[in-house]
């Protein structure tokens, strides 16, 4: 079974500062990768995916993200943290090849990460 | 704008109870999901539906059951809560992939707010 692991349940930065989540995953067969961030009291939302073609791959709100198959790795930056950008993040991968031939769009998600902005 | 609403934010129940979380879409998804967080541990599955009437176990089912009678509602079932149930529930919704078998990338998540469950 798929597993991801997002290494640090907190990371604080200052405003301005560049942000860097960490993500790695298992699988032998690379899998599609998302990344998904929920703000206070709501539901989780996508910021980026990676599925196929170009490993640098842009989101929304200045959030990218680089599939590196060598180090098995899909690690969230952003150039300047924004006080707004306080959220929980998570790492999450799809079976790109499941058994059976569906996966009805499952996702495994990682533990996640709380960012801090401080101004 | 896209919706998927969850029936309570806040929800204390006793241990024993019979527990019935419900989600909407407004959508037309095909796929919706049940998912539990907890600090620490991320989201886990609990169930998942592709379709009306069908459901499929996930990661952790258990002590859940779920429902599935119209497309747009998806209900998650505590037979006998317990102690160990108290945690925030998120429902969500995507629409499925046509083609090689639903075997492509999965389309977005769409989540609701979230219940938030304890159990005493």
């Amino acid at each position: 079974a798929q597993s991801v692991t997002q290494l640090g349940s907190h990371v604080s930065v200052s405003e301005g500062a560049l942000v860097l989540l960490r993500c790695n995953y298992s699988s032998s067969v690379p899998p599609y990768l998302f990344w998904y961030v929920q703000y206070p009291n709501q539901g989780l939302q996508l910021l980026l995916k990676y599925t196929t073609g170009a490993t640098l791959v842009k989101g929304i709100n200045g959030f990218e993200a680089e599939f590196k198959k060598s180090e098995t790795s899909f690690h969230l930056t952003k150039p300047s943290a924004h006080m707004s950008d306080a959220a929980e993040y998570f790492c999450a991968v799809s079976d790109r090849f499941s058994a059976g031939g569906t996966s009805y769009g499952k996702l495994t998600f990682g533990q996640g990460t709380i960012l801090t902005v401080h101004p | 704008d896209v919706k998927v609403t969850q029936s309570s934010r806040y929800l204390v129940k006793r241990t024993g109870e019979k527990v019935f979380l419900e989600c909407v879409q407004d959508m037309d998804h095909e796929n919706m999901f049940w998912y539990r967080q907890d600090p620490g541990l991320g989201l886990r599955l609990i169930y998942f539906s592709y379709d009306v009437k069908m459901k499929e176990k996930g990661d952790i089912p258990e002590g859940y059951s779920v429902s599935r009678e119209k497309k747009e509602r998806f209900s998650l079932i505590l037979e006998s809560a317990s102690t160990n149930q108290t945690s925030m529930y998120l429902c969500a919704s995507s629409l499925y992939s046509p083609g090689h078998s639903n075997r492509g990338p999965p389309n977005e998540l769409f989540f609701g707010s979230g219940t938030q469950l304890s159990v005493l």
